[in-house]
């Protein structure tokens, strides 16, 4: 059975830096692209990164492009979310998905979230 | 960026009743249009891949149709714990988007 948590959430003052982790088990994880959505209080679902399989390939929303940093460790199957500078509108719970295998391929599992909050 | 349009924004409905939710694309997405249901307090679930791809485990209820920018989720004979918020997601190009949802209150 397919089991994602993430961890690392928090409050934190604008221009800050928080980790979060996403603890994965339950299938192969070097075989599955994976994402972080996030959804702000309130409000819809926020695509914000992806990464694939073997971690070669990265992608990011324009709004967190530059801040924001996704990577992987494959010995211990956990997905990451380096987040710098961080404003107000980033404040959200933020999700990590797993995908059906690709970049482009529907989130078939997400974890329950970790809680960002940023605010002085 | 790919805009996905929901209609409607809100929808009150009775338990047995047919309801279709519409995600319209701003460009054209082939069939890569998923669908979520999201309960309060909850993770999204995937009730639909690639427009009308059916999932395991999801009820029978829940089909998908469409492609190119018009798309559908259409919930049959809805059941009292199908009162959620919707929304369509596509992958077809970065960004990724999703529609702004689809809430139903029954």
């Amino acid at each position: 059975e397919v089991h994602l948590f993430e961890s690392g959430g928090g409050l934190v003052q604008p221009g800050g830096s928080l980790r979060l982790s996403c603890a994965a088990s339950g299938f192969t994880f070097s075989s599955y692209a994976m994402s972080w959505v996030r959804q702000a209080p309130g409000k819809g679902l926020e695509w914000v990164s992806t990464i694939s399989g073997r971690g070669v390939t990265t992608y990011y929303a324009d709004s967190v492009m530059g801040r924001f940093t996704i990577s992987r460790d494959t010995s211990n199957s956990t997905l990451y979310l380096h987040m710098n500078s961080l404003r107000g509108e980033d404040t959200a719970l933020y999700y990590c998905a797993k995908t059906g295998g690709t970049t482009v391929s529907p989130y078939d599992h997400w974890g329950q979230g970790a809680l960002v909050t940023v605010s002085s | 960026e790919i805009v996905l349009t929901q209609s409607p924004d809100f929808q009150s409905v009775t338990p047995k009743e047919k309801v279709t939710i519409t995600c319209r694309a701003s460009q054209s997405i082939g069939s890569s249009l998923h669908w979520y249901q999201q309960k309060p307090d909850q993770s999204p679930k995937l009730l639909i891949k690639f427009a009308s791809q059916s999932i395991s485990g999801v009820p029978s209820r829940f089909s998908g149709g469409g492609s190119g920018t018009d798309f559908t989720l259409i919930i049959n004979s809805l059941e009292p714990e199908d009162a959620a918020t919707y929304y369509c997601h596509q992958s077809s190009s970065l960004p990724q988007t999703f529609g702004q949802g689809t809430k139903l209150e029954i």
